[in-house]
């Protein structure tokens, strides 16, 4: 257990809707990372957050956005959704100082039908 | 773009055999992390490497890094049945407190009898 936790673990909805994905990380860590990994695209990072502020931005899609809370706890949005946003979507959390290893939730299964 | 290759990308070993994993990045990077991912679960840090010449072990696993050919390397000593998983390695690209990990797209290990 790498204390970062993730909810819901499933998620099935339709295409064209809109999901909350929710993640707390571990006590302590500032920042907190979402992950896609899917078949065709493999594991890919979408956005960091630090203490509150956007960071840094993979390849995230303008139909997704992100927040972290003056908790820590970050949500991923995800919104107009197609047969092709079904994943396994992460989040990590990290330490503010190095060496910077990223600590997985258990991740959110989304199945768009 | 930043680029990352493994390869294998399969491997089929026998218990108590060696064998490396090899992990190419086509941008400098000083900071490269590899990761175990067993079927239908998350991801468990294994190794940080963050400079040239750094090499770690844990078991049976040792990771390096030569940021100079680009290169990271996973060896795996006298593998047994536990080892069997897939395993990534990651380049990050963040620089400060901002951390951007490209993926390779994994090496699964399946150790046999």
């Amino acid at each position: 257990d790498s204390g970062v936790t993730q909810t819901p673990k499933h998620l099935i909805t339709a295409t064209g809707q809109r999901v909350t994905l929710r993640c707390s990380p571990r006590s302590g860590d500032l920042s907190v990372y979402w992950y896609q990994q899917s078949l065709d695209q493999g594991l890919q990072f979408l956005i960091q957050y630090y203490n509150g502020e956007e960071r840094a931005k993979g390849n995230i899609l303008e139909r997704f956005s992100a927040q972290q809370f003056p908790d820590l706890h970050s949500e991923l949005n995800l919104s107009s959704l197609e047969l092709g946003d079904s994943a396994l979507y992460f989040c990590a959390s990290s330490v503010s100082q190095g060496p910077w290893e990223q600590y997985f939730g258990p991740g959110t299964r989304l199945t768009v039908t | 773009e930043l680029k990352v290759e493994q390869n294998p990308l399969f491997l089929s070993m026998q218990e108590g055999k060696n064998y490396t994993i090899y992990c190419n990045y086509s941008t400098t990077s000083d900071r490269l992390y590899w990761y175990r991912q067993d079927p239908g679960k998350s991801l468990e840090s294994l190794f940080v490497l963050l400079s040239n010449g750094a090499v770690k072990q844990e078991g049976r696993l040792m990771a390096s890094l030569d940021t100079k050919a680009r290169l990271s390397t996973l060896h795996i000593t006298a593998a047994v049945h536990d080892l069997s998983a897939t395993y990534f390695c990651a380049v990050d690209m963040g620089t400060g407190t901002a951390s951007k990990l490209t993926f390779g797209t994994g090496t699964r290990l399946q150790v046999t009898l």
